[in-house]
C-alpha cells in the first residue's frame, strides 16, 4: 500500500520568516495531494492540492510543489504569521486505492512573533 | 458552503453506555468517512460510504457501528466502547463517490473520552 513520509515532524520560525514542509509517496498511482491544517481543537482544513498533472500551484501565500519523478512534493508558506502555528498534515490520495487517503504524520507548526 | 457539521462537540461515556454520533453535510456530496485521530496522529480511516453504501470498513471492531440514513447523513453508533477508544472522531465528506481525485471536507469532529 502507499506510505507517505513527512519532514520535519516539528518547525519553527521567526514570523516574517517562510517555512517548508516536504512529503514523499511510495505508489506512483498516487494522483491527488492534499495539504491539511489542523489547529487545536478543530477538524483538519484544506488548504492546498495538486493534482499530478500539475507541478506547481500557489495561492497568495502558500505554494504547493509537485516532483513525479522523484515521488515528492512539498509546501511552501512564505511571510510566516502567527496565525500560521498549526500541524500541518500532507496526504496522498490514489484512484486505484479505494479513495483512501494517506496521511503523512504530520508537522506542528510554531510561528514566533 | 464547503461545510460538514458534527454532532455533539463534546461526549463523555461509560464503558456500558450506547451513544451515536452524528454528521451533516449539504454540498451534495455523495462520499461520506469517518475516521479516527489520536492525539499527535494524523487521522485514521474508519468507514467509507459511496452513493449511501458501505464501501470500505478498515477491520474497525464490532462496537463501532456506521450508518448512513441519507446521502446527506452520517452515523456512528457506539456501544461498549474501552477507555482505549478515546479520540477525536472526525466525519469527512467528498463530492463523487469516493474516487481518488476528491478534495475530502472535514467537520470540526467529536471528542469522545470513555470512562
Amino acid at each position: 500500500g502507499e506510505n507517505v513520509e513527512q519532514h520535519p515532524s516539528t518547525l519553527s520560525v521567526q514570523e516574517g520568516d517562510s517555512a517548508v514542509i516536504k512529503c514523499t509517496y511510495s505508489d506512483s498511482a498516487s494522483n491527488y495531494f492534499p495539504w491539511y491544517k489542523q489547529e487545536l481543537g478543530k477538524g483538519p482544513q484544506l488548504i492546498i492540492d495538486i493534482r499530478s498533472n500539475v507541478g506547481e500551484k500557489k495561492d497568495q501565500r502558500i505554494a504547493v510543489t509537485l516532483n513525479k519523478t522523484a515521488k515528492h512534493f512539498s509546501l511552501h508558506i512564505t511571510e510566516t504569521q502567527p496565525e500560521d502555528s498549526a500541524v500541518y498534515f500532507c496526504a496522498a490520495r490514489s484512484n486505484t486505492n479505494a479513495g483512501k487517503s494517506t496521511f503523512g504524520d504530520g508537522t506542528t507548526l510554531t510561528v514566533k512573533p | 458552503d464547503t461545510e460538514v457539521t458534527q454532532t455533539p462537540k463534546h461526549l463523555v461515556m461509560g464503558m456500558t453506555n450506547k451513544k451515536s454520533l452524528k454528521c451533516e453535510q449539504h454540498m451534495g456530496h455523495r462520499a461520506m468517512y469517518w475516521y479516527k485521530q489520536k492525539a499527535k496522529k494524523p487521522p485514521e480511516l474508519m468507514f467509507v460510504y459511496s452513493y449511501e453504501k458501505l464501501s470500505i470498513n478498515e477491520s474497525v471492531p464490532s462496537r463501532f457501528s456506521p450508518e448512513c440514513p441519507n446521502s446527506s447523513l452520517l452515523n456512528l453508533h457506539l456501544h461498549a466502547l474501552q477507555p482505549e477508544d478515546s479520540a477525536l472522531y472526525l466525519c469527512a465528506s467528498s463530492q463523487a463517490g469516493a474516487l481518488g481525485g476528491d478534495t475530502q471536507y472535514f467537520g470540526p469532529g467529536t471528542r469522545l473520552t470513555v470512562l
